[in-house]
C-alpha cells in the first residue's frame, strides 16, 4: 500500500465551482500534513499546512481526520489559475522523510 | 532572495557517464533533500541531510551519493547514468522536519 494515495483526477470544474481533494495516509504515526501545489513543469510549492482543528485560507480549507487518517483541500469560488496540480504531503512520523501523493489535476474551466 | 538554487536546468547524458547536480541555499536551513519525480510516481526520496556532514538514504538511493560539506550546499551525484535516472530531480530544504520545504526549480535528466 502507498504511503499517500491521492485521486488523480483529472478534475475539471468551471469558473466560481467549488471542488474537493482527498488524500489518504497510512502511517498512523504522522504528524506533519500538507497541500502543495504544483504548475506545469515548475517546482511544488507549499499551498498551506494542515492543522487537526483544520484551517482556511482565503478560498482554500483544509481538513485533517486523524481517525481515518485522510486529509482534505476544499477550493471555493474556483479562479483560472487554480489550474494546477495538488500534492497532498504527509512526514513520516518522528523522521525527516516526507511522503508526497502522486497528485490531483485540477482544470478550471471558462 | 535567491531562495534554493539548483544547476543544470536540463542534461543529457549517455548511460554509463556521471554528473554533479547542484543545489545551493541561502535560508540557512539545515534540513536538504533531494527528489525525482517521475509520471505516476510522485516525488520519491532520494538522499537527505539532516546538518553539514550528516547524510541518510531516502527512499530510492541507489545510484546516487550525496555529501554535506556546508550547510549551504547540497551537490547529488550520479555515479554512473542509466536510462532509469531518467526522471526530473527537485532539490528541497527546510528549516525543520515540521515545517515548510522549499524546493529548486528542478533539472531534468535525460539518460540515452
Amino acid at each position: 500500500r502507498k504511503e499517500v494515495e491521492q485521486d488523480p483526477g483529472p478534475f475539471n470544474v468551471p469558473e466560481g465551482a467549488t471542488v474537493a481533494f482527498n488524500c489518504t495516509y497510512s502511517n498512523s504515526a504522522s504528524q506533519s500534513f500538507f497541500w502543495y501545489r504544483q504548475d506545469c513543469r515548475k517546482e511544488p510549492k507549499l499551498l498551506m499546512s494542515v492543522y487537526s482543528s483544520g484551517n482556511e485560507d482565503g478560498r482554500f480549507t483544509a481538513q485533517l481526520n486523524r481517525a481515518s487518517q485522510y486529509i482534505s483541500l476544499l477550493i471555493r469560488d474556483s479562479k483560472l489559475s487554480d489550474s494546477a496540480t495538488y500534492l497532498c504531503v504527509v512526514n513520516k512520523g518522528l523522521g525527516y522523510q516526507f511522503y508526497f501523493g502522486t497528485g490531483t489535476s485540477l482544470t478550471v474551466i471558462p | 532572495n535567491a531562495g534554493v538554487t539548483q544547476t543544470p536546468k536540463f542534461q543529457v547524458l549517455k548511460t554509463g557517464q556521471s554528473m554533479t547536480l547542484q543545489c545551493a541555499q541561502d535560508m540557512n536551513h539545515e534540513y536538504m533533500s533531494w527528489y525525482r519525480q517521475d509520471p505516476g510516481m510522485g516525488l520519491r526520496l532520494i538522499h537527505y541531510s539532516v546538518g553539514a556532514g550528516i547524510t541518510d538514504q531516502g527512499e530510492v538511493p541507489n545510484g546516487y551519493n550525496v555529501s554535506r560539506s556546508t550547510t549551504e550546499d547540497f551537490p547529488l551525484r550520479l555515479l554512473s547514468a542509466a536510462p532509469s535516472q531518467t526522471s526530473v530531480y527537485f532539490c528541497a530544504s527546510s528549516y525543520d522536519r515540521q515545517t515548510e520545504a522549499f524546493f529548486g526549480q528542478g533539472t531534468r535528466l535525460t539518460v540515452v
